[in-house]
Parts: structure tokens; C-alpha cells; sequence
């Protein structure tokens, strides 16, 4: 049982827009910035969006990040065939469970 | 050019010992904390416990604690976890990664080693 919880799948089609939910509390995302990573299948995961908003350089802007209270939600805007990967949130966490903590992953499926 | 590098795929029977390494280059090693995450076949990600090079100071997941000790050699930029008695249950792809603090609160793994495979059966 992962400590943030998130869908086990999403779909979409191509260019559509699909949101990603990670839900945790206030020991987590609550007190600290989310993080997400996608793990392309075979591949290391690389991390996507941190400090809630901001992507790495590489990252195309369709991938976009935000939180409101203890949830956070990835977009992905003009959803493209290499977009379909694993994708997990991740946070600091000021308990007993920390100091890191992941969500369970969402397999984002494009149809 | 910041690079995490993994030693190679392992296999080996229950009750034997291991250890992994986890070499980074391109940064000041002894600056950044470097975790250590397990992922399982077919299933997520999980966190194992973290180091910090300069002083070696640990933290493990209360889920790791006592499974596996997590260690850093500065001298030549290199961490590693290591087992002292394997069991089929550890079978699994385990990825080390920078921690780099976040301007805000916490910090976010920005580069991954490529993993490596531990495989354990008799």
C-alpha cells in the first residue's frame, strides 16, 4: 500500500488531454513539493516535473503540474503514442514513513 | 556531464550475500544525497533509504530497515547496497539516484542509474 495514492490507469487518445491524480496528506504533499517521474516500459524512470510546476530542460511544456492542499495532478496536453509510460508522483514526507515516499503509479495508456 | 552508473545484473541463490554499487561522475558526490528504490517485477516504485556521501549519514524506509545496509565509499564517488542474506523475494530491478533539495521544501531524484537486475533463486 503506497503512502500517496494514485488511479492504477488512464487512456486517451492522441492530442487529447489527460490529468493524472496523486492524493496524500499533510505530513506529505501538505508540507512539501511533488515530484513526478515517467518510466517509459524497460526503461529507468526519469523524473518529469519537480517543485510541483517545474520541468527539467527536455521536458516538453505539454507536461504541466500542480497542487492544491495534500493532492497534486499531472496534464498531459496533445497526447502523443510515446507519452504511454508509468507515471509516479513522489514527496517529501516529515513522518515516520519518510523521508521519501512514492505513489503507486498510473499506467497511462494511449488508444 | 552529471551520470549515474550501476554495476551489472546479478544472480544468486538464497542465504548468499551481495552488494550493488552506484558510481556518480560529472558532480560533487559528496554534496548530494543518493537514494536507492526497488521496483519488483511488474509492480512500482518503492523507496528503500537514502545516504549522504560527505558524512554518510543514513536514513532507511521503515519497510528496508534491517533488510539492507546502505553504504558510500567518497574516495571514489561510489555508493552501495548490499544484503547479507539473500532471499527470492528480493528478486527485483533496483535503481540508485541523485537527491537535489528543492528551493522550497524537500528534494527530487533528478538522475537515475540504468538499474540492476537481482535475480535470486536456487
Amino acid at each position: 500500500q503506497s503512502v500517496l495514492t494514485q488511479p492504477p490507469s488512464a487512456s486517451g487518445t492522441p492530442g487529447q488531454r489527460v490529468t493524472i491524480s496523486c492524493s496524500g496528506s499533510s505530513s506529505n504533499i501538505g508540507s512539501n513539493t511533488v515530484n513526478w517521474y515517467q518510466q517509459l516500459p524497460g526503461t529507468a524512470p526519469k523524473l518529469l516535473i519537480y517543485s510541483d510546476s517545474k520541468r527539467p530542460s527536455g521536458v516538453p511544456d505539454r507536461f504541466s503540474g500542480s497542487k492544491s492542499g495534500t493532492s497534486a495532478s499531472l496534464a498531459i496536453s496533445g497526447l502523443q503514442s510515446e507519452d504511454e509510460a508509468d507515471y509516479y508522483c513522489a514527496s517529501w514526507d516529515d513522518s515516520l514513513n519518510g523521508p521519501v515516499v512514492f505513489g503507486g503509479g498510473t499506467k497511462l495508456t494511449v488508444l | 556531464e552529471v551520470q549515474v552508473v550501476q554495476s551489472g545484473a546479478e544472480v544468486k541463490k538464497p542465504g548468499e550475500s551481495l552488494k550493488i554499487s552506484c558510481k556518480g561522475s560529472g558532480y560533487s558526490f559528496t554534496s548530494h544525497w543518493i537514494g536507492w528504490v526497488r521496483q519488483m517485477p511488474g509492480k512500482g516504485l518503492e523507496w528503500m533509504g537514502i545516504i549522504y556521501p560527505g558524512d554518510s549519514d543514513t536514513r532507511y524506509s521503515p519497510s528496508f530497515q534491517g533488510q539492507v545496509t546502505i553504504s558510500a565509499d567518497k574516495s571514489i564517488s561510489t555508493a552501495y547496497l548490499q544484503w547479507s542474506s539473500l532471499k527470492a523475494s528480493d528478486t527485483a530491478i533496483y535503481y540508485c539516484a541523485r537527491l537535489t533539495p528543492d528551493i522550497l521544501t524537500g528534494y527530487y531524484l533528478d538522475y537515475w542509474g540504468q538499474g540492476t537486475l537481482v535475480t535470486v533463486s536456487s
